[in-house]
């Protein structure tokens, strides 16, 4: 049991380069989500997937989309890269009722 | 996005000490969870608070969820050097979809 796992840990892009970044989680949870970690800013959601189907934007999510690909997966892509989406990104999954998430490990992204 | 003050930023404490941190919002939250960051790993999950007044323990940690609904504290007793981290609290509000929202977190350092 993996819990929530997240590829690749550590990628660098160039300015206008796009990527996507990959999560699964093995719990049999219905929602999952994206965040990104800056220092002093705390986590901020970007997209969430409250159930297999849909998708919603969170607090920041200009400059992203998402795809959950069925229950397991959620993606997180990046068509154009830029300089302040360098952050750590975190995928956390919960059963939609009780709104415990359990994170993933992250994804360092630099981009220059 | 919510604002959520988490004090103290960072402490320094002797290994045996006991530490205490709190978070407090202008908004209520129905929810309120603690977790622990590592360097290089994602958040782990420690308590969850789901009732007004509510205490719950874990090991040595206990938070209380605040009798306002806008605040919580976190307490760790007997701090051993395994305790270091960053600790974050985050909070769910009413009526709000399925996002929690961050404090920016306590740095935590044991002095052996």
């Amino acid at each position: 049991n993996a819990g929530v796992t997240q590829t690749p840990k550590f990628q660098v892009l160039k300015t206008g380069q796009s990527m996507t970044l990959q999560c699964a989680q093995d719990m049999n949870h219905n929602s999952m989500y994206w965040y990104r970690q800056d220092p002093g800013m705390g986590l901020r959601l970007i997209y969430y997937s409250a159930s297999e189907g849909t998708t919603d934007k969170g607090e920041v999510p200009n400059g992203y989309n998402v795809s959950r690909l069925n229950k397991r997966e959620f993606s997180l892509r990046l068509e154009s890269a830029a300089p302040s989406q360098t952050s750590v990104y975190f995928c956390a999954s919960s059963a939609v009722v009780d709104y415990e998430q359990y994170f993933g490990p992250g994804t360092r992204l630099t981009v220059t | 996005g919510q604002q959520l003050n988490q004090s103290p930023q960072s402490m320094f404490i002797q290994e045996g000490e006991d530490v205490s941190m709190n978070c407090t919002s202008s908004s209520i939250f129905n929810t309120w969870l603690w977790y622990k960051q590592d360097p290089g790993e994602g958040p782990v999950l420690l308590i969850a608070l789901y009732k007004a007044g509510e205490l719950t323990s874990n090991g040595r940690l206990t938070a209380q969820f605040g009798i306002t609904r806008k605040d919580s504290f976190l307490n760790i007793s007997a701090s051993i050097p395994s305790d270091v981290g960053i600790y974050f609290c985050a909070g769910q509000l009413i009526g709000g979809a399925n996002n929690l929202f961050f404090g920016t977190g306590t740095r935590l350092t044991v002095i052996p």
